[in-house]
């Protein structure tokens, strides 16, 4: 089975700090991705990654970056936190060749900015 | 820019009704999915339609697509409390590789 590893289920920080979420995937996948999710609002595309070094923007970029300098594992970087980024972040990783499976999902880290 | 809708946003049933979930999208696309997720856990893949007319069944659940219309619906037959969940739909994002957009959710809640 496809394992997709996020490294926190939850997280507290501080308003200003760097934060840093990973994610691992154990498939060999192409693409990864960073989603955050909200109530009422689904889930939001944030950067995703087709290739190492490689990233494209999603929907709601600002704020955060990403790094992806091994296939297996992306991560997402909250600059300077901020309390409007308190949100569950999930992660996700698929193979380009078997596109019609869909994502594969992490179980989600909870991030709470105080 | 590509949109996906689901409706209704909260659904609340009794065991043994039918009921059906709505996304409509905004824009090409002949690969849409469902998901499930359950409290406090992450999302999985249940049905993946890839083309006009599609139809696919799994227990109590049936999903299908009319991609002429851009409509996906998700059939719950006879719910049971186990179908309790927030179910998402998702279409790929034109032109892009599995870049998934996703819908705001429905809420289930299956009441005895």
């Amino acid at each position: 089975d496809v394992k997709v590893t996020q490294s926190s289920r939850y997280l507290v920080k501080r308003t200003g700090e760097k934060v840093f979420l990973e994610c691992v995937q154990d498939m060999d996948h192409e693409n990864m991705f960073w989603y955050r999710q909200d109530p009422g609002l689904g889930l939001r595309l944030i950067y995703f990654s087709y290739d190492v070094k490689m990233k494209e923007k999603g929907d709601i970029p600002e704020g955060y970056s990403v790094s992806r300098e091994k296939k297996e594992r992306f991560s997402l970087i909250l600059e300077s936190a901020s309390t409007n980024q308190t949100s569950m972040y999930l992660c996700a990783s698929s193979l380009t060749s078997s596109r019609p499976k869909g994502a594969f999902f992490g179980q989600g880290t909870r991030l709470t900015v105080v | 820019e590509l949109k996906v809708e689901q409706n209704p946003l909260f659904l609340s049933m009794q065991e043994g009704k039918n009921y059906t979930i709505y996304c409509n999208y905004s824009t090409t696309s002949d690969r849409l999915y469902w998901y499930r997720q359950d409290p406090g856990k992450s999302l999985e893949s249940l049905f993946v339609l890839l083309s006009n007319g599609a139809v696919k069944q799994e227990g109590r659940l049936m999903a299908s697509l009319d991609t002429k219309a851009r409509l996906s619906t998700l059939h719950i037959t006879a719910a049971v409390h186990d179908l309790s969940a927030t179910y998402f739909c998702a279409v790929d994002k034109e032109g892009a590789t599995n870049k998934l957009i996703f819908g705001t959710g429905t809420l289930l809640a299956v009441q005895p």
